[in-house]
């Protein structure tokens, strides 16, 4: 089992659509977590950190459920400037704290 | 956006020679990281620094060595490439503890053939 999993997708969608990500993790002790964004042959981007109590940028929004090792980022209203890979990471605390990336979960937003 | 420049941008070798990648920040950041990404496995840690002279491996560090003799230069040598080493290499920096969940910021990124 991998350490975080993602659904590669890809996820087609209309502009304007919401859409929701959905990240599982596999350690428990894990103590921070992330998305990213990645365009098309392009280098990783922060997009937003992920806390306990959920946190809003935007359009976006990102869910923490510790009791189920689940993380999730919603797009509300997406853009065609959305379409990219989406990489949820974690911070793996009893592994020396590094970072583990998910495989991605690609969008594709449509006219 | 941060400061890391990566070189070659592009590389073509053959199996069994030996290859060296460069990634330079102007951030002053005190870690530094090497990472390939392959389809199917997303990203993967080689080695990373956290300070000069200062290193250790991370998850996928076989075939692989770094140096780090000044804080703004990181080199990652493959010192006999193998066609399982043909991947895209991210090198990445953070200010403080990276590895406690402090923001990483990405270089542009290498793309390396192995024949």
């Amino acid at each position: 089992r991998k350490e975080v999993e993602q659904d590669p997708g890809p996820f087609n969608v209309p502009e304007g659509a919401t859409v929701a990500f959905n990240c599982t993790y596999s350690n428990s002790a894990s103590q921070s977590f992330f998305w990213y964004r990645q365009d098309c042959r392009k280098e990783p981007k922060l997009l937003m950190s992920v806390y306990s109590s959920g946190n809003e940028d935007g359009r976006f929004t990102a869910q923490l459920n510790r009791a189920s090792q689940y993380i999730s980022l919603l797009i509300r209203d997406s853009k065609l400037s959305d379409s990219a890979t989406y990489l949820c990471v974690v911070n793996m605390k009893n592994q020396g704290g590094k970072l583990i990336f998910g495989q991605g979960t690609e969008l594709s937003v449509k006219p | 956006d941060a400061g890391i420049t990566q070189s070659p941008r592009h590389k073509v070798t053959e199996t069994g020679t030996p290859v060296t990648l460069r990634c330079h920040q102007t951030e002053n950041h005190r870690y530094m990281y090497w990472y390939r990404q392959d389809p199917g496995h997303g990203l993967r840690l080689i080695h990373y620094s956290y300070g000069v002279k200062d290193t250790d491996k991370g998850e996928v560090s076989d075939g692989y060595s770094v140096s780090r003799s000044k804080t703004e230069d990181f080199l990652l040598t493959l010192e006999s490439a193998t066609s399982s080493q043909t991947s895209v290499y991210f090198c990445a920096i953070s200010e403080s503890e990276g590895l406690g969940g402090e923001t990483q910021y990405f270089g542009p990124g290498t793309r390396l053939l192995v024949l």
